[in-house]
């Protein structure tokens, strides 16, 4: 069936370093979105990516959709411990029939 | 405006009982989403409601049951608990899941089943 997973599914970093976390869906996805949720929260929309190629800075956050829109990364410049919490990625498919889903997350660990 | 809002925030019941969950959605929001959230599985997509019709569902059995109402306001029905039912149940609203909106997500409702 259709599903998109994450890598790595986790990481723990020293504050400070960089951090990548890469999305790959097994169907083509017609935008894709990032959440991020904190520990004890729930998940927060962070941006969301349209077009093949595209790329998008938040900050030190650097977003960006792949090619052929199977595929995305997250990447965090010099992580800060306010960083902590799990991505997601997610995104409609319309590969046969409507499906939005959800990436299975990557949960960032920053140590200072 | 207001945001998500989830009703209860936490609920202990016995395997075998029935729940119903509620969620009322942003003002002009028709998209509501459910989704269980556990440890072990990561965030699990229930179903999708959009103007009281339901678009789209994921891979849980019958027990699982949603509707949506005329004001965009949704429930979720959980039928016959069991132990493993238990989970933070979170609902999402958005513009329009498939058009490409964002979700916003309510507290969810943390379900414990004894």
């Amino acid at each position: 069936g259709q599903q998109v997973m994450q890598i790595p599914q986790y990481q723990h970093v020293q504050e400070g370093e960089d951090f990548t976390t890469y999305c790959n869906s097994s169907t083509t996805l017609s935008n894709i979105q990032w959440y991020k949720q904190r520990p004890g929260g729930h998940p927060v929309f962070l941006i969301q990516l349209v077009k093949s190629g595209e790329v998008k800075k938040q900050k030190r956050l650097t977003f960006q959709f792949g090619e052929a829109k199977k595929n995305s990364s997250l990447h965090i410049t010099a992580t800060q411990t306010t960083d902590v919490g799990t991505y997601f990625c997610a995104g409609p498919s319309f590969s046969g029939t409507y499906k939005y889903i959800f990436g299975t997350g990557t949960r960032l660990k920053v140590l200072a | 405006k207001a945001g998500v809002t989830q009703t209860p925030r936490y609920l202990i019941k016995t395997r075998g009982q029935q729940v119903t969950l509620s969620c009322s959605p942003i003002s002009g929001h028709r998209s509501v989403s459910w989704y269980q959230q556990t440890p072990g599985q990561g965030l699990q997509f229930l179903f999708e409601y959009f103007s009281e019709t339901q678009r789209n569902k994921g891979n849980f059995p019958g027990r699982f049951s949603g509707r949506q109402f005329s004001n965009s306001r949704s429930e979720m029905n959980v039928s016959t608990l069991e132990l493993g039912d238990s989970a933070l149940y979170l609902c999402a609203s958005s513009l329009g899941l498939a058009t490409g909106y964002e979700q916003y997500f309510g507290p969810g409702t943390r379900l414990t089943v004894t």
